[in-house]
């Protein structure tokens, strides 16, 4: 999966705990994304990154925070899980514009109890 | 095309036969387009891309068409295999002041040996 990286694969949490998904990769890749795809919806983005410590919003950010350290990690973090945020996460890496040819890692299937 | 609820639209094709898969983008503003391939409990996968400024590109095995007239973009696979079976979604890139990514909710593609 083009070098990149998602810790853990599947994660059972409980509501109102914190759970943080690690997405890192080898690829030297600029940006960086983080993705939620539920029945019904298509992928729909949360955060993404330009750059070391340059994040934003994406369109489904309520109940996310996101931190980028160093080039090759970006860590999603649900400071307290609810049940709606039951999905699968992906996170994905580009190089050259913005939103153009993501390669995205395997996944994350988180469950929230 | 895309579907509206949870079941995804579904072709299925012999295989041997060319397939083709639809897509209706909404934004005239899109000038950037993606198809992806995603199999079962795996991260999406780049097919091939398009701009705007042209209406057909090949790939291996793989043809985009784009119609801005009729904003459609179809992916036409020739000799489908049945390791071609997948979900398959566009996703088309709006840039209205910035740029956002958008993902269509997929067609299931089915090859019967």
């Amino acid at each position: 999966d083009a070098g990149i990286t998602q810790s853990p694969r599947h994660k059972v949490t409980e509501t109102g705990t914190p759970v943080t998904l690690r997405c890192h990769q080898t690829e030297n890749h600029r940006y960086m994304y983080w993705y939620r795809q539920d029945p019904g919806h298509g992928l729909r983005l949360i955060h993404y990154s330009y750059g070391v410590k340059d994040t934003d919003k994406g369109e489904v950010s309520d109940g996310y925070s996101v931190s980028r350290s160093k080039t090759e990690d970006f860590l999603l973090t649900l400071e307290s899980a609810t049940s709606s945020q039951t999905s699968v996460y992906f996170c994905a890496i580009s190089e050259g514009q913005p939103n153009e040819k993501l390669f995205f890692g395997s996944g994350t299937q988180l469950s929230v109890l | 095309g895309e579907s509206v609820g949870l079941h995804l639209p579904t072709l299925s094709v012999q295989e041997g036969d060319n397939s083709i898969i639809n897509c209706a983008y909404s934004n005239s503003a899109s000038d950037y387009f993606i198809w992806y391939k995603q199999e079962s409990g795996k991260g999406p996968q780049f097919i091939i891309d398009i701009r705007s400024n042209m209406d057909k590109r090949q790939g291996q095995r793989v043809t985009v068409l784009l119609n801005k007239t009729v904003k459609h973009l179809s992916l036409q696979i020739a000799a489908t295999q049945p390791g071609d079976s997948a979900v398959y979604f566009c996703a088309e890139n709006r840039r209205s002041g910035y740029s956002t990514l958008t993902f269509g909710k997929g067609t299931m593609l089915l090859v019967s040996p």
